[in-house]
């Protein structure tokens, strides 16, 4: 079956650092992507890996290893605007653009 | 300036009625997708479209209709026939290519009353 699992909830202090796991099991991977999402608006696009390792954009980075469908989003120096849902998606078949999502993490950012 | 709308932003319906959401976009993306979103779920597909004149049913299509005579427009139907029709819906679209990131729509929210 297909399955992406992510933490209902996070909190984590103004400034800080932290990090949004995703583990996956899809019955094939072409990329992962990482979006933000604040309440009752869409999902805006942060990150997609599709190789192992790092990708670092600005504040946030994401992680891949395929090999034990395991990524995360790490956010550096949060901020209060930083409070939002993240969303872990996969795209399990390379001849459709069909992302499989996660529930989401929503994440709190306390002064 | 470019981008991807959906009309309207709240929808209220009652019970039994037929409902037709909009969704365009002046990206020229090729492929279109319809989501539904639900109180702590994910996102979930209910149909995609890669070209104009087809498309294909995703994980939840039971209940829903949708048409792509033209390539910047997807509009969903949702029918009498679905179960549990309240919902925020989202609309995306893609370029193709290596990444083939899907951009999404502001959303509509559908309530049945």
């Amino acid at each position: 079956g297909q399955n992406i699992d992510q933490p209902t909830e996070m909190t984590a202090t103004e400034g800080a650092i932290v990090q949004i796991n995703c583990t996956y099991q899809t019955s094939g991977f072409n990329g992962l992507f990482w979006y933000q999402q604040h309440a009752g608006e869409a999902p805006t696009f942060l990150s997609y890996n599709v190789l192992d390792g790092l990708e670092e954009k600005g504040r946030f980075s994401s992680f891949l290893s395929r090999s034990k469908g395991y990524s995360y989003l790490l956010l550096k120096e949060l901020q209060m605007k930083d409070s939002a849902s993240y969303l872990c998606a996969v795209r399990d078949h390379e001849n459709t653009g069909k992302l499989i999502f996660g529930q989401g993490t929503t994440l709190q950012v306390k002064p | 300036d470019g981008g991807i709308t959906q009309s309207p932003k709240y929808l209220f319906r009652k019970e039994g009625q037929n409902v037709t959401l909009s969704c365009e976009q002046n990206l020229n993306h090729d492929a279109m997708y319809w989501y539904r979103q639900d109180p702590g779920q994910g996102l979930r597909l209910i149909y995609y479209s890669q070209i104009v004149n087809d498309f294909q049913k995703g994980d939840i299509a039971e209940g829903y209709s949708v048409s792509r005579e033209k390539k910047e427009s997807f509009p969903l139907t949702v029918t009498s026939a679905q179960k549990n029709p309240t919902a925020f819906y989202l609309c995306a679209s893609s370029a193709g290519g290596e990444t083939d990131t899907q951009y999404f729509g502001p959303g509509t929210r559908l309530t049945v009353l």
